[in-house]
């Protein structure tokens, strides 16, 4: 089954660049999206088909996908940024959710 | 402006049925091509995608749990339901609701969730 691997934190300081990435086999041939999570919260969808931002989603945020690594980043982080980020796939008529990264905003 | 309820249960016993159901507001269960999913979290954990069954009638599941997963629409209520026999503690989650756009497997709409624990 396909797998997706994220690094379990990431910490960015105030106003700086984070960048979140989820590794997987070839999952530059994929479509990723990325989901932000604040504790105790439902998940928001932040990215889909890569570096598609829905309606709503700062433009602070843009991702990227190429051979083994997609890539959220987020510009400028806030305070507010800071939560647990999940990228997903799909194959073969299902779904894989990447372990999650908790980032922190310093 | 289309809302998800997860609705059910809170406390299951082991190797009994854990039996939720999702509440579709602001808009139908069987319009446009969507399709309409079941996600889990332990606590803790990471998100884990149970199934989903689309406007077309089909259903997908995750492989990891299909032999125990159903998932049908009931279009009198407005609703869809996820079944889940032969519970064991490591079925406690919180459970989701949320919906894809069907031609794409990503989640734009999701219920607040719902946990469920399974105990004796």
């Amino acid at each position: 089954s396909y797998e997706l691997t994220q690094p379990l934190s990431v910490s960015v300081a105030l106003g700086q660049t984070a960048k979140i990435s989820c590794g997987g086999n070839n999952i530059g041939g994929r479509n990723v999206c990325w989901y932000q999570q604040e504790t105790g919260q439902a998940p928001i969808l932040v990215m889909y088909r890569d570096s598609h931002r829905p309606s709503g989603i700062p433009e602070r945020f843009s991702g990227s996908n190429s051979w083994n690594t997609a890539t959220l980043t987020i510009s400028r982080a806030q305070a507010g940024d800071e939560a647990d980020y999940y990228c997903q796939v799909w194959d073969t008529s299902t779904v894989v959710f990447g372990g999650g990264t908790k980032l922190t905003v310093l | 402006q289309v809302q998800l309820q997860e609705s059910g249960p809170g406390l299951v016993k082991p190797s009994q049925t854990l039996s939720l159901t999702c509440t579709v507001s602001g808009g139908s269960v069987i319009s446009g091509s969507y399709c309409w999913n079941w996600i889990r979290q332990p606590a803790g954990k990471g998100l884990e995608w149970i199934g989903r069954i689309c406007t077309s009638g089909s259903t997908n599941y995750n492989p990891s749990l299909k032999s125990r997963v159903s998932i049908s629409v009931d279009t009198s209520k407005n609703q869809f339901s996820l079944h889940l026999s032969s519970v064991t503690a490591a079925d406690t989650a919180v459970y989701y609701c949320a919906r894809d756009p069907g031609s794409a497997w990503y989640f734009v709409l999701w219920g607040r969730g719902t946990l469920v624990t399974v105990s004796s």
